[in-house]
């Protein structure tokens, strides 16, 4: 069965620090990859995504995610965080022409000010 | 506005009783899917429908169905059957015939005491 795992449970930076959130997937074929983001007390929404093309995606608030195929993984970046990217980040992989999303775990960002 | 509605917010019931938790879209989207939240735990898919009068279960559909009589429409009923039906549920659409992306619904918080 596909899985989509998230390294970090929680993590916890302080504003301006750079941030990478881990991405694996078990899928070996065709992918579409997302990351969403829940702000607390809001609605799940799309942070970014990559259906083909350049593996570098860039998405909204700044984020951008890199696509490496060698090693299954999507991971999430942010150069400098603010105390408004509190929130969690759940990663989502969709396989080939299925539409079923299977999220990972999720991790929680806290950004101390 | 165009979107994804659940209501209710916060619903409450007691053990043995079924409760269905409605969701509306007006996006135009033939796809429509039910997820379940619990912390630490990502997003579950409990049923999906890519079409009006169709749908499949996901990885966690015992004790929960569904019905798609209009396009709009996808609720979800919550049985008596479901072991641990304290949960966050959420709704989700989106188009098909290609890698979109879902949108979500804010969510209903069912408590079942």
């Amino acid at each position: 069965a596909q899985s989509v795992s998230q390294h970090n449970h929680h993590v916890i930076l302080s504003e301006a620090a750079s941030l990478e959130l881990g991405c694996n997937y078990s899928y070996g074929g065709t992918v579409n990859l997302f990351w969403y983001v829940q702000y607390p007390g809001q609605h799940l929404q799309l942070l970014l995504k990559y259906f083909s093309g350049d593996p570098l995606v860039k998405g909204i608030k700044g984020f951008e995610a890199e696509f490496i195929k060698s090693k299954f993984s999507f991971n999430l970046r942010k150069p400098s965080v603010q105390w408004s990217d509190t929130a969690e980040y759940f990663c989502a992989v969709k396989r080939g022409s299925n539409y079923k999303l299977t999220f990972g775990k999720g991790t929680l960002l806290t950004v101390n000010p | 506005d165009g979107g994804i509605t659940q209501s209710p917010k916060y619903l409450f019931r007691k053990e043995g009783q079924n409760v269905t938790l409605s969701c509306e879209q007006n996006l135009n989207h033939d796809a429509m899917y039910w997820y379940r939240q619990d912390p630490g735990q990502g997003l579950r898919l409990i049923y999906y429908s890519q079409i009006v009068n169709d749908f499949q279960k996901g990885d966690i559909a015992e004790g929960y169905s569904v019905s798609r009589e209009k396009k709009e429409s996808f609720p979800l009923t919550v049985t008596s059957a479901q072991k641990n039906p304290t949960a966050f549920y959420l709704c989700a659409s989106s188009l098909t015939g290609g890698p979109y992306e879902q949108y979500f619904g804010p969510g209903t918080r069912l408590t079942v005491t």
